[in-house]
C-alpha cells in the first residue's frame, strides 16, 4: 500500500542554518510527491511537487526537494532558514486511484534566533 | 488564485448539538474533502466528494455526515457533537485529481464542551 513516513516529529534549527526534512515513501511505481507547509493556525499550502524528470525540484519560499528512487526518499531542503519558516511540514503522495492523498504525520519546525 | 473558504475560524459548541461546518471553493473544482487534524495523528480523511450529490466515506466517517448540493459547497455535519470531536477541521479541493495538488481552506478549530 502507498504510504509516506516522516521520521522526525520535531526539528529545531538556528536562523540562517540549513534545513533538511526527511520523507520516505512506499509506492508501487514512480510516485507523484508533494510537500505542504502549515503555518500556525492556518491551512496547508503547497510548497512543491515532483511528477517526473529532473529529480531536484524547486518550490516557493526558497525550498527545494530531491527525489531519490534508490532510497525511496523525497527530502525537503532549504540552504538558510528564516524565522518565518517555523511551521509544520507535510509530505504527501496520491493514492493509486489518484483522487486522494496519503499525508505523513508532519514535522514541526522551530527556528531559534 | 483559487480560494477555499471555511465559514468559521473558531467555533464552540455544546455536547449533543448539531454542528454545520461550511466550505466553499470558487474555481469549479470537482473534488472536495474534509479532514480533521489532531496532534500526533496528522490529517485524517473524514469524507470526500467527486461531484455534486456524491459522497464517499474516508477513514474516520463515524459521527459525521456531509452534503454537497452545489458544486462549490461542501458541508460537514456533526450530527450530535461530542467532546472527542474537538479538533481542527480542514477543507480542501482539487480540480479532478490529487496530482493537481489540493487547495486548503484556513481551517475551523472546533471546541465541543
Amino acid at each position: 500500500a502507498q504510504s509516506v513516513t516522516q521520521p522526525d516529529i520535531h526539528i529545531t534549527v538556528s536562523e540562517g542554518a540549513s534545513l533538511e526534512l526527511r520523507c520516505n515513501y512506499s509506492y508501487g511505481a514512480t510516485p507523484y510527491l508533494f510537500w505542504y507547509v502549515q503555518s500556525p493556525g492556518q491551512g496547508l499550502q503547497l510548497l512543491l511537487k515532483y511528477f517526473s524528470g529532473d529529480t531536484l525540484v524547486q518550490g516557493i519560499k526558497g525550498f527545494e526537494a530531491e527525489f531519490k528512487r534508490s532510497q525511496s526518499s523525497f527530502n525537503l531542503r532549504k540552504p538558510s532558514v528564516h524565522w518565518s519558516d517555523a511551521a509544520e511540514y507535510f509530505c504527501a503522495v496520491p493514492t493509486y486511484t489518484g483522487n486522494q492523498f496519503y499525508f505523513g504525520t508532519g514535522t514541526s519546525l522551530t527556528v531559534i534566533p | 488564485d483559487v480560494k477555499v473558504t471555511q465559514s468559521s475560524r473558531y467555533l464552540v459548541k455544546r455536547t449533543g448539538e448539531k454542528v454545520f461546518l461550511e466550505c466553499v471553493q470558487d474555481m469549479d473544482h470537482e473534488n472536495m474533502f474534509w479532514y480533521r487534524q489532531d496532534p500526533g495523528l496528522g490529517l485524517r480523511l473524514i469524507y470526500f466528494s467527486y461531484d455534486v450529490k456524491m459522497k464517499e466515506k474516508g477513514d474516520i466517517p463515524e459521527g459525521y455526515s456531509v452534503s454537497r448540493e452545489k458544486k462549490e459547497r461542501f458541508s460537514l455535519i456533526l450530527e450530535s457533537a461530542s467532546t472527542n470531536q474537538t479538533s481542527m477541521y480542514l477543507c480542501a479541493s482539487t480540480l479532478n485529481g490529487a496530482h493537481h495538488g489540493y487547495t486548503f481552506g484556513s481551517g475551523t478549530r472546533l471546541t465541543v464542551v
